[in-house]
């Protein structure tokens, strides 16, 4: 099946820092969404970008389909974008997820 | 829009129990929910893909009389744990996908099941 692989796995940023995540899969796929985990649990979706760049606020996401990876920009990181963020591919009708990459930031 | 809910947040019960997950669309009709178990510290995994009217279809690996899926409506999944044991302790999270539109999945916050 596909692989799908998120880096870095931990990052820890000083307020107001830009950061960059990034997550690779290993075959075609139909889509690719990000997510936030809160601390609570609860999954927010932040992109669903099969190709292209989408922006919204200070996220922004990019995804090159033919280079099988995508990247989430975070700038000007404040505390509550802290938790866990999550690539996923959509391959066949299913989402596989990566490992998530751990993101705390500092005040 | 594209709110789900689970109910309930959070249970204990002893080994041995069935404990029933609800999972709600609350805006939007799905045709197809999905069902994830996350370990702590780990990511999602998918336990089964459940379309309305129809039967789940089960990963690999995963029991499907242990993990009952019913879909009964284009609103509500329910997932039944038989027979619950302390290695069935973790998060469960389900997702939607809306009806008529591009396969973005929903998710819903988790339930947390520990088994004493």
């Amino acid at each position: 099946g596909i692989q799908v692989e998120q880096s870095p796995p931990d990052l820890i940023l000083q307020e107001g820092a830009n950061s960059t995540l990034r997550c690779n899969f290993s075959d075609s796929v139909n889509n690719l969404q990000w997510f936030h985990q809160n601390p609570w649990g609860q999954l927010i979706n932040l992109f669903y970008i099969p190709s292209g760049t989408k922006q919204n606020g200070r996220l922004s996401a990019t995804t090159v389909a033919t280079e099988r990876y995508s990247l989430l920009y975070i700038s000007s990181s404040q505390t509550t974008d802290s938790g866990v963020y999550f690539c996923a591919a959509e391959y066949g009708n299913k989402l596989v997820f990566g490992a998530g990459t751990i993101l705390r930031v500092k005040s | 829009g594209a709110v789900v809910s689970q109910h309930p947040s959070r249970v204990i019960c002893k080994s041995g129990t069935s404990v029933k997950i609800e999972c709600r669309s609350l805006d939007f009709q799905a045709t197809t929910m999905f069902w994830y178990r996350q370990f702590p510290k780990q990511s999602l995994m998918l336990m089964a893909t459940s379309n309305e009217g129809s039967k789940a279809t089960y990963e690999q690996g995963v029991e499907k009389d242990k993990f009952l899926i019913n879909h009964a409506s284009l609103t509500l999944s329910t997932l039944t744990v038989t027979s619950a044991h302390p290695e069935d302790s973790s998060f469960y999270i389900c997702s939607a996908v809306r009806l008529a539109s591009y396969n973005e999945q929903f998710f819903g916050p988790g339930t947390r099941l520990t088994v004493l």
